[in-house]
């Protein structure tokens, strides 16, 4: 129940193209669901979150779809960059208790 | 914004000894810490949840007498590594959250015990 499935496990995307990445949960009282970035050495770092309430959310290239009847959410890059490149994790938490993470997608952009 | 900074950022220690890593919250008041551990290639694993003069709550199959936390204040958090063996190498990782905020990560430490 507080495991969240994140697939694929890696993905390679051309520059420009658009990436996306998936995450399913199964504790429908998770009630924030944000997305990592990390690259090698360093520590994750927001990059966008989404509470149930909304089905999108987009900060500049990047976008959250939620699916709150399907318990699915998504992060899409759009034009996406060689600098994109790195792990990225979903996870989720309920009342601001601890976050559980996915397992993570290493994206590989190709210029 | 809400940064977390965590020190050292690598250390390289003889097995048998301890080694303390220090998390701090700079510009916020961090209700409550966490620490991770994260092996290459794979997602953070949670050790521990600290409250602030509260003692922690370790995870299943964490050993507390080994992985020692104190969150003294709200804005420091230290985690000791007791009697580091080889394979408690590893990267370490905190977390910060406060009240209406999200969850602010360090930038980690790299601990290898040789």
């Amino acid at each position: 129940q507080q495991q969240v499935k994140q697939s694929p496990q890696s993905l390679i995307v051309q520059k420009g193209g658009i990436s996306i990445i998936n995450c399913a949960y199964e504790n429908t009282a998770f009630d924030y669901f944000p997305w990592y970035q990390q690259f090698p050495g360093k520590g994750p770092a927001l990059l966008i979150a989404i509470r149930p309430d909304v089905s999108e959310k987009k900060e500049g290239r990047f976008t959250i779809s939620f699916n709150k009847s399907a318990k699915q959410f998504s992060l899409h890059i759009m034009d996406s960059q060689p600098g994109d490149s790195a792990t990225y994790f979903c996870a989720a938490s309920e009342g601001g208790n601890k976050l559980v993470f996915g397992a993570g997608t290493i994206l590989r952009v190709k210029s | 914004g809400a940064v977390v900074s965590q020190h050292p950022s690598w250390v390289i220690c003889k097995s048998g000894t301890s080694v303390k890593i220090e998390c701090r919250s700079l510009d916020f008041q961090a209700t409550t810490m966490f620490w991770y551990r994260q092996f290459p290639k794979q997602s953070l694993m949670l050790m521990a949840t600290s409250n602030e003069g509260s003692k922690a709550t370790y995870e299943q199959g964490v050993e507390k007498d080994k992985f020692l936390i104190n969150h003294a204040s709200l804005t420091l958090s230290t985690l000791t590594v007791t009697s580091a063996h080889p394979e408690d190498s590893s990267f370490y990782i905190c977390s910060a959250r406060a009240a209406l905020r999200g969850y602010t990560f360090g930038s980690g430490t790299r601990l290898t015990v040789v």
